[in-house]
């Protein structure tokens, strides 16, 4: 069964607005989970680590005050997706880590359309 | 720059033959290598897993052999089924997995 939940699978929105995407942890607690854009033809691309209980962690040229995630349990991150625009439009996706043996797994994706 | 690089978009594979899904990489400090699986409209699941300390891990059908001098890894699937018709990614980190480097992925076919 699937180990991580994230929703919604699909989301078509006008440029300016704010979309929220869930990721949940099913089966186990979660200290960190990552966030992934995926563009056509071009592989995942690591935005951010999230947190359990503090700040996340971006990487390079990702913009955190328009990718805000909130990590506020051990089985739910979000990320939301603010003033979206239509280069924003992509493939995200969202992991959990597990150790021992480790391994990420992998959330369905959501694939965002701003228009 | 693309550390992790699959260069055969594509692959296609009677049934019952093998697969073969190849994976360069240059960073020599990354020490631990995933398979992936992908379906469309859906995540990527995970294959099979390799350390650096390691040159080989087998899991039934699949197998990854690493070739640390040459930085490349493959995934073979012997033998394939229709079912195993998905997009492959490889995926190498250092120091952990904390930070996934994914390649852009192959997509096999496996045909009656």
């Amino acid at each position: 069964g699937a180990v991580v939940s994230q929703h919604p699978s699909r989301v078509i929105c006008k440029s300016g607005t704010s979309v929220k995407i869930e990721c949940r942890s099913l089966d186990f607690q979660a200290t960190t989970m990552f966030w992934y854009r995926q563009f056509p033809k071009q592989s995942l691309m690591l935005m951010a680590t999230s947190n359990e209980g503090s700040k996340a962690t971006y990487e390079q040229g990702v913009e955190k005050d328009k990718f805000l995630i909130n990590h506020a349990s051990l089985t739910l991150s979000t990320l939301t997706v603010t003033s979206a625009h239509p280069e924003d439009s992509s493939f995200y996706i969202c992991s959990v880590r597990r150790r021992g043996p480790e391994i990420q797994y992998f959330g369905a994706g959501t694939r965002l359309s701003v228009l | 720059d693309q550390q992790v690089k699959q260069n055969s978009p594509s692959l296609s594979v009677q049934e019952g033959r093998i697969s073969i899904l190849n994976c360069d990489y240059t960073n020599s400090m990354f020490d631990y290598f995933l398979w992936y699986k992908k379906y469309p409209a859906e995540g990527p699941t995970f294959l099979i897993s390799i350390s650096s300390i390691k040159d080989k891990n087998e899991d039934g059908r699949f197998t990854v052999f690493l070739n640390k001098s040459a930085k490349h890894l493959s995934l073979h699937i012997v033998p394939s089924q229709p079912g195993d018709s998905a997009v492959y990614f490889c995926a190498a980190s250092e120091g952990g997995i904390d930070k996934l480097i994914f390649g852009t992925g192959t997509r096999l076919q496996v045909f009656p």
